[in-house]
């Protein structure tokens, strides 16, 4: 079945430790995106991807840091530098906008945990 | 800059009954999409509709429908004959050119039998 799979569900850390989020998807989508959400609170974007090896900053980047060497995966670090990393974290993907079917599909979620 | 503003924090409405869900925009995008997402306690999200700038048509799909104001920049989500599963967080969303996929803050919906 084609989706969006994160891992993993729950993630627990020490604070001052960086930690990295996996996405993964099969749906040969080129935009993928990764938002934070705090309890009852929007989805805030961390940062996107249109293409392999391209990537911009959202609207909260301090303290992360992402890759694209693949299309299919498009990892997330929460570096000891975000002040406040415990928040659940969601991943999407899409195809190019502008073109019919654009909806994000989305990943189930990691919910991090820093102690 | 691309902004979603979703000005009510929390709906009450009784079961059966029609509820309106508000959403403004902005964008300097000449072309966009809009977007509504459904998110129950579990924490996924569902994607419920989509309106583009140019469809001259309001977008329906079953109980979901999407009043869209071009003029007033707005793009409120209507759900006909409510049910207690509607009870959830609403994402009312925008994306244009750039592929920036922006969220408003949401609303959440509470279905009363």
């Amino acid at each position: 079945d084609g989706g969006i799979t994160q891992s993993p569900k729950y993630l627990f850390r020490k604070e001052g430790q960086n930690v990295t989020l996996s996405c993964e998807q099969n749906l040969n989508h080129d935009a993928m995106y990764w938002y934070r959400q705090d309890p009852g609170q929007g989805l805030r974007l961390i940062y996107y991807s249109q293409i392999v090896n391209d990537f911009q900053k959202g609207d909260i980047a301090e303290g992360y840091s992402v890759s694209r060497e693949k299309k299919e995966s498009f990892p997330l670090t929460v570096t000891s530098a975000q002040k406040n990393p415990t928040a659940f974290y969601l991943c999407a993907s899409s195809i190019e906008w502008g073109q019919s079917g654009t909806e994000a599909f989305f990943g189930q979620g990691t919910r991090l945990t820093v102690v | 800059a691309q902004k979603i503003t979703q000005t009510q924090p929390g709906m009450f409405v009784q079961e059966k009954e029609a509820v309106t869900l508000d959403c403004t925009y902005d964008t300097s995008d000449p072309s966009y999409g809009l977007f509504w997402y459904k998110q129950p306690s579990s924490g996924e999200m569902i994607f419920l509709i989509y309106q583009g700038s140019y469809d001259q048509q309001n977008a329906t799909e079953g109980r979901y429908s999407l009043n869209f104001q071009k003029a007033r920049k707005s793009a409120n989500l209507v759900i006909s004959a409510s049910q207690l599963g509607d009870s959830a967080m609403y994402f009312c969303a925008m994306r244009g050119w750039t592929q920036k996929l922006v969220f408003g803050q949401g609303t959440r919906l509470t279905i009363n039998p």
